[in-house]
Formats: structure tokens, sequence, C-alpha cells
């Protein structure tokens, strides 16, 4: 338990669907991220809220659309995805980024499989 | 451009010792992470290091080279639950985390 929680763990959905994944910090961190983990592919950042404001989005799809309600909340909101999304989604969050030794914790990932 | 090298795959007996390299050419360096993620679940902190030398915690051990730019993990007294891929990433100048692909262990008994 990192206390970083993610829902769901799996997900399947067809590419006319939408749905959200959610992501819950218990840590008291000010930053959660969004990344994508593909097969033996480097974790690939996607957003960074920053005190519940969206410091970065690194050329991501609109199909995909963040959402940070709080600190303690993070969502990423799926539309008409394409099968090359198929990939694990991981939620993290750190106590001060931009500091060297800012550390993030994860969460167990969801892992989306877009037929 | 920026790049993280690590071995894909790697095989260990339980009981050795294994070392699992990764070398960086970054813009700027501000530190160097491990983490530990086995299949299914979260990536987990293992060990941070800024300054050359080895950092040891327990059975595992990082080492850093800032000069090569050259980091390894080094893992003793091998056990069945070490199973599990091992990505080191590096803070750059923007205080940005740049990710290796990570590097799959295998304990074989």
């Amino acid at each position: 338990e990192t206390g970083v929680t993610q829902t769901p763990r799996h997900l399947v959905m067809g590419m006319t669907n939408k749905k959200s994944l959610k992501c819950e910090q218990h840590l008291g961190h000010n930053a959660m991220y969004w990344y994508k983990q593909s097969a033996k592919k480097p974790l690939e950042l996607m957003f960074v809220y920053n005190f519940k404001e969206q410091t970065e989005n690194n050329s991501v799809p609109s199909r995909f659309s963040p959402e940070c309600p709080n600190s303690s909340h993070l969502f990423l909101h799926l539309h008409t995805l394409q099968p090359e999304d198929s990939a694990l989604y991981l939620c993290a969050s750190s106590l001060a980024p931009g500091q060297p030794t800012d550390t993030q914790y994860f969460g167990p990932g969801t892992r989306l499989t877009v037929l | 451009g920026q790049n993280i090298d690590q071995p894909t795959e790697m095989t260990a007996t339980e009981g050795a010792i294994v070392q699992i390299n990764c070398t960086y050419q970054t813009s700027g360096f501000n530190g160097l992470f491990w983490y530990q993620q086995h299949a299914g679940e979260a990536p987990t902190f293992l060990s941070y290091n800024v300054l050359d030398g080895l950092e040891e915690k327990g059975r595992f051990s990082s080492f850093l080279s800032r000069s090569k730019g050259y980091s390894y993990l080094l893992l003793k007294e091998l056990q069945m639950k070490d199973s599990a891929s091992y990505l080191c990433a590096v803070i750059d100048s923007n205080y940005e985390l740049i990710w290796g692909s990570g590097t799959k262990l295998f304990i074989k008994p």
C-alpha cells in the first residue's frame, strides 16, 4: 500500500465509449500525475497538477481529459479512444514538485484495453 | 535528446547477487531514482542518489557516478520475491523525471 488508490483496476471499453479513471491519494501531497505505461517503453508523463492547477500537458490527444477537483483526487476522462491507447495508466503523487529529492508515490494502475 | 539505457531483461539465481546497470544522457542532472515494480502493481520507491558513491539499504544498494553518467542497483541474497521490473529515472535540469524502460529481473531457484 503506497497511499495512492486507483479505480477501476481493469477496464475494457469500445472505441465509442466514455469512461473515467479515478485516483485518490491519502498522503497529503500537493502534486498529482498521470502516466501511461506500455510494454517495454519508458513511463510517459501525460499530465501534472500542482495545487490543483495543471502545470504540464505533454502533447496528449484531446480524447484524454484530466480533472483535478482538489489536491487529493484526480480523474482521467476517456472518450473515443483508439486500440493503441491500450496500456497501464498510472497515477502518482508527490509532496514538493520541482525539488530534487521529491519522490513520487504510485498507485497500482488501471489496465485499459480498447477494443 | 534525453536517454536512459537499461538492459531489458536479466536472470539470476536465488541467493546470488545481481547488478542492474543504468546509463543516462540528460540535459542536466539533479538526482537518480530506482523503483521496483511487481507485475500488475505500483512502482515503489527504492533509492535516490545525487552524490557519487554507494548508498546501502539492507539487501539493496545503489551506486552513482555522475562523471560517467552511470548508476547501478545491486541486489544481494536474492529472493524469489525480488522478481520484478526495476526502473531507473533521472531528474533533469528542469526537474522533470526522465524514465528508462525498466529491467525485468527473473529469479530462478
